[in-house]
């Protein structure tokens, strides 16, 4: 079966400081994987994309980028973090042979002081 | 503009009655809908999900009502138990691509004993 790790769990860090999130995907080819942000109040926000190794497409322009060196490898980071950059950072993954249902890590939250 | 509007934030209700949590949606070119539950700390589980070609579509105590003419899809919970107390997500996509879902702000639902 298929699994989706992401970490760390929690993260605080300090403004100015770099970013490296990471989420990996197990018992699966070729999947999309996306990363999302979940702002206090808010729902979901895509933020990166990926349907293949280095192809990223970014959906809102920000602080972040993000990575995938490898099929089920994908990297969300930052040089310099900012305040606003605080909140719940989820990963997910589906195929484009799947049932149309995005599957999420299980976050990982970060504090920016 | 919010695509997907969960307008009610908060949910109480008895342990044994209907939940019924409401989502609108003002794109009609959604065709695929879903809904997640999402513990704190932990990342959103889908629950269930309807296409745009039924009208309802039922799994144990859930069940997903949509109208289309409307632009209203609703989740209904009998009985309502207290483990079912979380945030839920209403999701619209289109096309059966993941980069399009848009997911409403959520509505946490609180199952009292």
């Amino acid at each position: 079966s298929q699994t989706i790790h992401q970490w760390p769990a929690t993260l605080v860090q300090p403004v100015g400081s770099p970013l490296s999130l990471e989420c990996t995907v197990e018992g699966t080819s070729n999947p999309n994987l996306y990363w999302y942000r979940q702002a206090a109040g808010r729902g979901l926000q895509l933020l990166f994309y990926s349907i293949g190794i280095g192809q990223i497409s970014s959906e809102v322009p920000q602080n972040l980028s993000a990575s995938r060196p490898q099929d089920r490898q994908f990297i969300l980071s930052s040089k310099k973090l900012l305040l606003s950059d605080s909140g719940f950072y989820l990963c997910a993954w589906d195929s484009l042979s799947g049932a149309n249902v995005l599957t999420f890590g299980a976050g990982s939250r970060l504090t920016v002081l | 503009d919010q695509q997907v509007k969960q307008n009610s934030p908060s949910l109480s209700v008895q342990e044994g009655r209907i939940s019924i949590l409401n989502c609108d949606y003002t794109n009609s070119m959604f065709d695929y809908f879903l809904w997640y539950k999402k513990y704190p700390a932990e990342g959103p589980t889908f629950l269930i999900s309807i296409s745009s070609i039924k009208d309802k579509n039922e799994d144990g105590r859930f069940t997903v009502f949509l109208n289309k003419s409307a632009k209203h899809l609703s989740l209904h919970i009998v009985p309502s138990q207290p483990g079912d107390s979380a945030v839920y997500f209403c999701a619209a996509t289109r096309d059966n691509y993941g980069q399009n879902f848009v997911f409403g702000p959520g509505t946490r639902l609180s199952v009292l004993p």
